[in-house]
């Protein structure tokens, strides 16, 4: 199972939007309800900030939102802060209890 | 508040195994879906093994045969057993819970495989 595919880095101003991008295949992304997204902070454990694709856990701010279309899932940030600055990993179910997780992207604040 | 702790993670030589523990406090192990997720240094992250409430195991391609994951519903601790090591396993090694997503996640404990 390969990779699923995320841009290397994304930037914006604060208060801008940003949007990444997690592309996979018929097989994984295409095919599930289950995706979902982790911000890690450089040597800290990842944090699921969305799951079941839009799904916002408690605690989230909710300037953080999911979607997906095809077999392309997207985390986008609205109002982009400075502590929004991390890296972020999309992840997919593939079916029997097996998952993929996306090659990361990495968010600059300007 | 759910916890988990990760310990057992070191130097190793290739071909040697390892056991990794995840002690968890604030819910009942063998009553969640558990998972062990790696990260290499500087890379991405990586699943490795699920284990179904149920019992049932599951592993990604790079580490069946190889790797087996278990639980101890006594002490509420989760496993993962490591045999054959090579230095494509060196990694932090993160234990989780799978719930809402990977939703709970440990401090890691790294695992480095060097001669």
């Amino acid at each position: 199972q390969s990779a699923l595919t995320q841009p290397r880095s994304v930037s914006g101003s604060p208060g801008q939007s940003v949007t990444i991008s997690c592309t996979g295949t018929s097989s994984d992304v295409g095919d599930t309800y289950y995706v979902s997204w982790y911000q890690q902070y450089p040597g800290k454990a990842p944090r699921v900030m969305i799951y079941d694709v839009h799904q916002r856990p408690s605690g989230v701010p909710d300037r953080f939102s999911g979607s997906k279309s095809g077999n392309t899932a997207s985390l986008t940030i609205s109002g982009l802060q400075a502590e929004d600055e991390a890296d972020y990993f999309c992840c997919s179910y593939v079916g029997t209890y097996t998952f993929v997780f996306g090659t990361g992207t990495t968010v600059s604040v300007l | 508040e759910v916890q988990l702790v990760e310990s057992g993670g070191g130097l190793i030589q290739p071909g040697g195994s390892l056991r990794l523990s995840c002690a968890a406090s604030g819910f009942t192990v063998s009553r969640r879906h558990m998972a062990w997720v790696r990260q290499a240094p500087g890379k991405g992250l990586d699943w490795v093994s699920f284990l179904h409430s149920d019992s049932s195991t599951y592993y990604a391609d790079s580490v069946k045969g190889r790797f087996t994951i278990s639980r101890d519903s006594s002490i509420n601790t989760l496993y993962l057993q490591m045999n054959s090591l090579g230095a494509e396993d060196t990694a932090v090694y993160y234990c989780v819970t799978s719930a809402g997503g990977f939703d709970s996640w440990g401090q890691g404990t790294l695992v480095t495989v060097s001669s």
